[in-house]
């Protein structure tokens, strides 16, 4: 009955490389969500998605930052081109279908970005 | 769209007193209300959570109160131990139009022995 799992747990690129952060959800969720959180700040929204759609990507900056959940495999946030700014704890949650919308988290990803 | 704030900031107690913490909401719409509690380093993990059918609940230490008309919930934590302290969040969302969760700023307890 494993939780939600991310990978890696660390991550640390050099200004300009590409990160990737990977998210599975808890077994049985079709919804992910990604957050950002910056040290000793809140969590903030970055997107919504179920299975091969995108349903609110309202909190994600409108550049270098895209996201998916594929039909198979993992949902994944990429970060091209990183600045010493995307460095934050990167949490991604999931939850189950409709009706039921408790989110469950992640242990984050540490993006650091030399 | 939906606005959460939470107060205080930072609350400091004694242990084994009593630690409240404030949310207020803005979109009436909202029906789900959960509470997370993130030790340094940790995972946000869900506490307790309440939905808009009912005004209170309650699990051994922890309750959780809401108040539809002021819009706002708050959590209490009775009897106070040094490993409560951690950042608390709470959380507002309407369920059934896509489960987008807004969270508030987070409440650091410090829970002195």
């Amino acid at each position: 009955n494993a939780g939600v799992m991310q990978n890696p747990r660390h991550l640390v690129r050099r200004r300009g490389q590409e990160a990737r952060l990977r998210c599975s959800p808890m077994k049985g969720h079709s919804h992910v969500y990604w957050y950002r959180q910056l040290p000793e700040e809140g969590l903030k929204f970055m997107v919504y998605l179920q299975k091969e759609n995108i349903i609110d990507e309202s909190g994600m900056p409108k550049e270098r930052f895209s996201a998916e959940f594929p039909k198979e495999g993992p949902s994944i946030l990429r970060i091209q081109q990183v600045v010493r700014g995307d460095s934050a704890a990167y949490f991604c949650a999931s939850s189950q279908d409709r009706g039921r919308g408790t989110q469950y988290f992640g242990p984050g990803t540490r993006l650091t970005v030399l | 769209g939906e606005n959460v704030e939470q107060h205080p900031s930072t609350l400091s107690v004694q242990e084994g007193d009593s630690a409240v913490i404030k949310c207020t909401y803005s979109d009436s719409a909202s029906n789900y209300f959960p509470w997370y509690k993130q030790e340094l380093g940790k995972r946000p993990q869900l506490i307790i959570d309440i939905r808009s059918n009912v005004g209170e609940k309650k699990d051994q230490r922890i309750a959780v109160t809401l108040n539809k008309t002021a819009k706002h919930f708050s959590l209490h934590i009775t009897e106070t131990q040094p490993e409560d302290s951690a950042v608390y969040f709470c959380a507002a969302s309407i369920n059934g139009e896509g489960f987008k969760t807004i969270f508030g700023a987070g409440t650091r307890l410090f829970v002195k022995a």
